[in-house]
């Protein structure tokens, strides 16, 4: 049963363009969520989703991300014109039911140039 | 104030001693506390999770929680160098919202 994928691992960005982060859930899971996590810093949360459905986008900044998780497929984390501040590490858990089960993919490094 | 505290380290910790790491936060209606360890560049991995109040073993690792003082702390018994690491804490917040501590670096020195 594989784990959690993200791709892709590294992914570098000139100002201005966007990013696509995918995360692929564990087999059975329909629970996904995001964080992101600066240089020497926690993790912070992002957005909670199910399938077809944004349950808890608190954490998102309300310009330039979106994220969906559609029935088919991966979920998406999508930044507009990304800019340098965006540079970090984005990692996505799923989990079946609740979030204390939850396992965390390797994430995926945004380097903004 | 944050919602979850940790002291960022790093700690430093002789080998075979034994590794206390401390956290508290600020919801008193949290529930549900956790422990990650993350090696650098790596992703996080639960540890150990605590509801009561009082102390939870696992091999190595005790987790206590003080509901009353709004503190969780993680002891690491006969601390090994694969034990080097940063460790965060965590609180569920809401239904399915984990909110992290910045979490405390600890290397454990041969």
């Amino acid at each position: 049963n594989a784990g959690v994928m993200q791709n892709p691992r590294h992914l570098v960005r000139r100002r201005g363009q966007e990013a696509r982060l995918r995360c692929s859930p564990m087999k059975g899971h329909s629970h996904v969520y995001w964080y992101r996590q600066l240089p020497e810093e926690g993790l912070k949360f992002m957005v909670y989703l199910q399938k077809e459905n944004i349950i808890d986008e608190s954490g998102m900044p309300k310009e330039r991300f979106s994220a969906e998780f559609p029935k088919e497929g991966p979920s998406i984390l999508r930044i507009q014109q990304v800019v340098r501040g965006d540079s970090a590490a984005y990692f996505c858990a799923s989990s079946s039911d609740r979030v204390t089960e939850a396992f965390f993919g390797q994430g995926t490094r945004l380097t903004v140039v | 104030q944050k919602e979850v505290e940790q002291n960022s380290g790093p700690l430093s910790v002789p080998e075979g001693a034994i590794a206390s790491l401390n956290c508290t936060y600020s919801d008193r209606g949290s529930q549900s506390f956790f422990w990650y360890r993350q090696y650098s560049g790596k992703s996080p991995e639960l540890i150990m999770f605590i509801y009561s109040n009082g102390d939870k073993e696992d091999g190595r690792f005790t987790a206590q929680l003080n509901k009353a003082s709004q503190y969780v702390s993680l002891l690491i018994r006969d601390s090994q160098p694969s034990d080097s690491a940063t460790y965060l804490c965590a609180v569920i917040q809401g239904a399915q919202k984990l909110v992290f501590g910045q979490g405390t670096r600890l290397t454990i020195n041969p």
